[in-house]
């Protein structure tokens, strides 16, 4: 079975921009969690969807969102981008309970904001 | 929240020795996950331990849920088990009726050769 992949890998954005990150789960799950991984926070958890629905949602502005495709596919969008964006963005998955199940991890996009 | 201390912060051990992480948590948890981040970001899943004894080849891993506390053991460590070893545990959001994965700070270990 493929892992999780993310793209892109890199990226770089200036201030004020937005970004589009993308997710593709483990085929056959269809639990997405995204998470913010900064040297000064650590991991922070962003938001969780399933089925197409956000689930679940972690204490970030509302600059950030995201969506989820009918094939797991999930998305994340970060608009009017600020320099404390500058982070590792991490995608996970599982079956279908979250956080209650082992969580498999893409190899992140890195994001510099300029 | 929940608070997810790891200790120590940072470790530097010659190769083939062994080591042990620690994780406490501030509450009653439902599951504990650790998990290895190289050095080039990838998280990688080693255990899902709510309690009890897990092993994997060189590591093992030991949750006891009523003292709130999680332990790594890695053994004949080598350079490629450097990097950070997070442990995070599941805790609910209030209001949601789901819940979350708590992470810790992590420890970093550098295995030198």
């Amino acid at each position: 079975k493929a892992g999780v992949t993310q793209t892109p890998r890199y990226l770089i954005k200036t201030r004020g921009q937005q970004v589009t990150l993308s997710c593709s789960p483990i085929s056959g799950h269809r639990s997405v969690s995204w998470y913010q991984q900064t040297p000064g926070q650590g991991l922070q958890f962003l938001f969780e969807y399933f089925s197409e629905t956000q689930r679940n949602k972690g204490n970030f502005p509302g600059r950030f969102s995201g969506r989820q495709f009918s094939n797991s596919r999930s998305e994340m969008n970060v608009s009017t981008l600020e320099l404390g964006d500058s982070a590792l963005y991490l995608c996970a998955s599982s079956s279908g309970w979250g956080a209650r199940e082992t969580q498999y991890f893409g190899p992140g996009t890195r994001l510099l904001v300029l | 929240g929940i608070q997810v201390e790891q200790s120590p912060p940072d470790l530097i051990l010659q190769e083939g020795a062994n080591s042990t992480l620690r994780c406490n948590f501030s509450d009653s948890v439902n599951n504990l996950q650790w998990f290895h981040q190289n050095p080039w970001g990838q998280l990688i899943n080693l255990f899902y331990i709510p309690s009890g004894t897990k092993q994997n080849g060189r590591l093992s891993a030991t949750t006891v849920a009523t003292e709130r506390y999680s332990l790594l053991y890695i053994s004949s460590s080598q350079t490629t088990d450097s990097g950070v070893y997070f442990c995070a545990v599941e805790s609910s959001t209030t209001g949601s009726g789901y819940s979350t994965l708590t992470f810790g700070k992590g420890t970093m270990l550098l295995v030198s050769p």
